[in-house]
């Protein structure tokens, strides 16, 4: 059965530096996005991205962050200047379309540990 | 942002007896719903979804109920059994949001043998 996967599964990084967090959506798929879930909270939406634009971004996503489609398959989260409050997992989504409901499939996460 | 709540953080039922899940919602512009169970180390598995147009939807041992006047719903499953413990999570979106998922906190279901 297809699957979205994300890779790595754990990042430690110190606190300023640049992480990019990959994401293999399911190949049909023409929408992806980011979610993240702080230790102990719900999981928050971040971003959708279909036609290598974003469609729809939360408050959460300000302009140290970014998404990108490298190439045809890959989808990237990038944190330019990392925080402390940014530790979480991050988990990436895809979806054949973007209408309400249409069921997202989500990967395992990259567990985000800023020190 | 409390537009979707699950106010049991946990719940615990015995092998073969129902376990009820519930969450409510405040905005009534959402009109798709959907569960998602999580285990621990692992991404939210779609479950079950249900649009605003309908009340009930059912899939095996998981039904999904809707009230919209009350902006409630519940999933039941029943028979439950033990790998059915894992968190869930209520999720809800809007149509002019282009897929948004807006999460509850999720309910921790324990079924114990």
């Amino acid at each position: 059965e297809p699957e979205v996967t994300q890779t790595p599964s754990h990042q430690v990084t110190q606190m300023g530096q640049e992480v990019i967090l990959r994401c293999v959506p399911i190949s049909n798929h023409l929408y992806f996005y980011w979610y993240r879930q702080i230790l102990g909270q719900k999981v928050e939406f971040l971003v959708s991205f279909y036609n290598n634009e974003i469609s729809e971004k939360s408050e959460i996503f300000d302009d140290q962050f970014s998404v990108e489609r490298p190439d045809g398959s890959n989808f990237t989260l990038k944190i330019r200047s990392t925080k402390l409050e940014d530790s979480a997992m991050y988990f990436c989504a895809s979806s054949e379309e973007a209408r309400a409901g249409d069921t997202q499939y989500f990967g395992p996460g990259t567990r985000l540990t800023v020190l | 942002d409390q537009q979707v709540k699950q106010n049991s953080p946990s719940l615990s039922v015995q092998e073969g007896r129902i376990s009820i899940l519930n969450c409510d919602y405040t905005n009534s512009m959402f009109d798709y719903f959907l569960w998602y169970k999580k285990y621990p180390a692992e991404g939210p598995t779609f479950l079950i979804s249900i649009s605003s147009i309908k009340d009930k939807n059912e899939d095996g041992r998981f039904t999904v109920f809707l009230n919209k006047s009350a902006k409630h719903l519940s999933l039941h499953i029943v028979p439950s059994q033990p790998g059915d413990s894992a968190v869930y999570f209520c999720a809800a979106s809007a149509r002019n949001q282009g897929g948004k998922l807006i999460f509850g906190q999720g309910t921790e279901l324990s079924v114990k043998p």
